[in-house]
């Protein structure tokens, strides 16, 4: 069974203290990553997509990697408009569905 | 601007009624889904559709139904026979199912609260 295991499940930085969110999984034929941020009582909101071991993408303040086993999140010099809930997912293949699943979160307090 | 909208954002039923939950999508996605979020847990799917008229369970299907007669529109119905519907449903699409990966981009959401 699919399994996708985020860490840890909250996090409080100080505004402008580096760190990094983990997502590690275990599937079998990986087809894709995906990193959402969701907001309290929002839908989540897409961020990144990772394809293959040593891939990375970036957005502002945001820096995703892949591994075989894992991905990162990292945040770098955080904001309080940063916190948020984030979100990993795995999409695997799945006898003909891809089926995506999901990890519980990494919930991120950003102080001022 | 396009987009998934869910309504209605805020949902109260009464125990043994039906209810319906929409969601349209103006991405000309062809796939969508819906999702049910609780406390500490991942996502877990409901239903999801690749084609008009055309849908399939997924893990949590029991107690829900689905249709699907349009390409932009999935609405869900939360049956009496739900034993616990209190929730946030989230509707989600993608441009396909298919042998690649597809990103899929989420509603708003909906909570339901079974009163």
């Amino acid at each position: 069974e699919d399994q996708v295991t985020q860490s840890p499940e909250a996090l409080r930085l100080q505004e402008g203290e580096s760190s990094s969110l983990n997502c590690s999984y275990t599937v079998s034929g990986l087809r894709g990553l995906f990193w959402y941020r969701q907001d309290p009582g929002k839908g989540p909101e897409f961020l990144f997509t990772l394809y293959s071991a040593g891939e990375e993408k970036e957005k502002e303040r945001l820096k995703a990697t892949l591994t075989k086993k894992e991905s990162f999140l990292h945040i770098t010099a955080p904001k309080p408009e940063d916190s948020a809930t984030y979100l990993c997912a795995v999409q695997a293949d799945s006898g003909g569905y891809q089926k995506v699943t999901f990890g519980t979160g990494t919930k991120l307090q950003v102080i001022p | 601007d396009g987009g998934i909208t869910q309504s209605p954002k805020y949902l109260f039923r009464k125990e043994g009624q039906n209810v319906t939950l929409s969601c349209e999508q103006n991405l000309n996605h062809d796939a969508m889904y819906w999702y049910r979020q609780d406390p500490g847990q991942g996502l877990r799917l409901i239903y999801y559709s690749q084609i008009v008229n055309d849908f399939q369970k997924g893990d949590i299907a029991e107690g829900y139904s689905v249709s699907r007669e349009k390409k932009e529109s999935f609405p869900l119905t939360v049956t009496s026979a739900q034993k616990n519907p209190t929730a946030f449903y989230l509707c989600a699409s993608s441009r396909r199912i298919g042998p690649d990966t597809d990103t899929q981009y989420f509603g708003p959401g909906t909570r339901l609260t079974v009163l």
